[in-house]
């Protein structure tokens, strides 16, 4: 059945180390989304992506980094300038252009440092 | 600063009753309002969403209320069931931006048998 796939479901990072989150999905949607969920907080966006190999900054994009090479794929990669990477991440998606649509999310990935 | 506002951490109900969760929001752009239930370790379902053109949108026990004047949403959960404790997150669409969302920072419900 269709869905949003993130994995691994725990990842540990060293320090200096650059780790990538995948992220996959079968629903046919356009756009996919990068969440950062912090203790007590919202959900924060990193990097969106509407088309094949184009993207765009969100909030708080600085030390992480993506590619959309193919439709249903959105890695993340958390790079060693991203000095807080501690966090749950989520993955979304989402149709564009039927209005009001809403994004769906994967179960997430929970990144530690070591 | 916070343009998504859920400013009750958390919230108790009873079984049976109804819960209401509440929503601020400060720009006056947002074209839809989105509410997700979140369980831990999970990522957030999405369970019901208005259009800022209108003040009500009802799906079986979730109903979710829009004031555009007050900058004011709530989502009523009438009867509230144990199976509802979860986080629930209210979310804000940016108009124009294609689907991206602000989220508020949850609150969590607690039913009670």
């Amino acid at each position: 059945d269709g869905g949003i796939t993130q994995s691994p479901k725990y990842l540990f990072r060293k320090e200096g180390q650059n780790v990538t989150l995948s992220c996959e999905q079968n629903l046919n949607h356009d756009a996919m989304y990068w969440y950062r969920q912090d203790p007590g907080q919202g959900l924060r966006l990193i990097y969106y992506s509407q088309i094949v190999n184009d993207f765009q900054k969100g909030d708080i994009a600085e030390g992480y980094s993506v590619s959309r090479e193919k439709k249903e794929s959105f890695p993340l990669t958390v790079t060693s300038a991203q000095k807080n990477p501690t966090a749950f991440y989520l993955c979304a998606s989402s149709y564009l252009d039927r209005e009001g649509q809403p994004q769906h999310f994967g179960d997430g990935t929970r990144l530690s440092i070591l | 600063d916070q343009q998504v506002k859920q400013n009750s951490p958390s919230l108790s109900v009873q079984e049976g009753r109804i819960s209401i969760l509440n929503c601020d929001y400060t720009n006056s752009m947002f074209d839809y309002f989105l509410w997700y239930k979140k369980y831990p370790a999970e990522g957030p379902t999405f369970l019901i969403s208005i259009s800022s053109i209108k003040d009500k949108n009802e799906d079986g026990r979730f109903t979710v209320f829009l004031n555009k004047s007050a900058k004011h949403l709530s989502l009523h959960i009438v009867p509230s069931q144990p199976g509802d404790s979860a986080v629930y997150f209210c979310a804000a669409r940016r108009g124009g931006s294609q689907g991206n969302l602000i989220f508020g920072k949850g609150t969590k419900l607690s039913v009670k048998p």
